[in-house]
């Protein structure tokens, strides 16, 4: 069974400081989908960044960027230039490839920006 | 376009009553999926659809839970009778590729007293 971690329940970093989150994985799959979700206080959960297991670049999105690595099944999320409304619950989440359409998900990383 | 909607937004009920949640989706995503966080745990699966067909129901907890998605647009979830531990949020997804992500609502905050 494939399982996520995320080790950090909480974490907060100054406004314009940069800020990794943690997940990890495990699979026994070569094939599958990294995501990160990002979900703000009361609101819904939104996208953040996709990563395909098969590409070895890591995924970038404005100031969001990913450090995948495949072997030590290892997927972090950087938020470079922190704002506040970068506060929010993150989740780190896996989906086998031509498999089924099941996301799973970690437990999630309460992030707060301070100003 | 209209993103996916979920009603209501919170509902508190006794146990033993029911309730039911709905899901609209975003139109044209033939896919729709049920998933459920209790307090600080994972979000986990409950259901999938595609259309009108349960895919893959291996997340529902027990018989309480029915989901229907009639005619392949909104979904209902009910729950009867609710149990204390049935409380969580309760969110809808929709995709209509399911690699690129899924598209959440912003989900039912639901409380079994």
């Amino acid at each position: 069974a494939q399982t996520v971690t995320q080790s950090q329940p909480e974490m907060s970093v100054q406004e314009a400081e940069t800020v990794t989150l943690s997940c990890t994985y495990d699979t026994s799959e070569s094939n599958y989908y990294l995501f990160w979700y990002k979900q703000p206080p009361s609101r819904q959960m939104i996208l953040v960044i996709r990563q395909e297991a098969y590409k070895q670049q890591n995924a970038t999105e404005n100031r969001f960027s990913v450090n995948f690595q495949k072997a030590a099944k290892s997927f972090s999320l950087k938020i470079s230039d922190s704002q506040l409304g970068d506060t929010a619950m993150y989740f780190c989440a896996f989906m086998r490839q031509n498999r089924d359409d099941k996301i799973i998900f970690g437990k999630g990383t309460r992030l707060h920006i301070l100003p | 376009e209209a993103g996916v909607t979920q009603f209501p937004s919170h509902s508190v009920i006794e146990k033993g009553q029911t309730v039911t949640l709905r899901c609209d989706p975003i139109s044209g995503h033939d896919n729709l999926y049920w998933y459920r966080r209790v307090m600080g745990k994972e979000i986990k699966f409950l259901l999938h659809f595609v259309k009108e067909s349960k895919q893959d129901e291996s997340g529902m907890p027990n018989n309480r839970f029915l989901a229907e998605r009639t005619g392949g647009t909104y979904s209902t979830l009910k729950v009867q009778p609710a149990e204390l531990e049935d409380s969580g949020v309760y969110f809808c997804a929709s995709s209509q590729l399911a690699l690129y992500g899924y598209t959440f609502g912003s989900g039912t905050r639901l409380t079994v007293v």
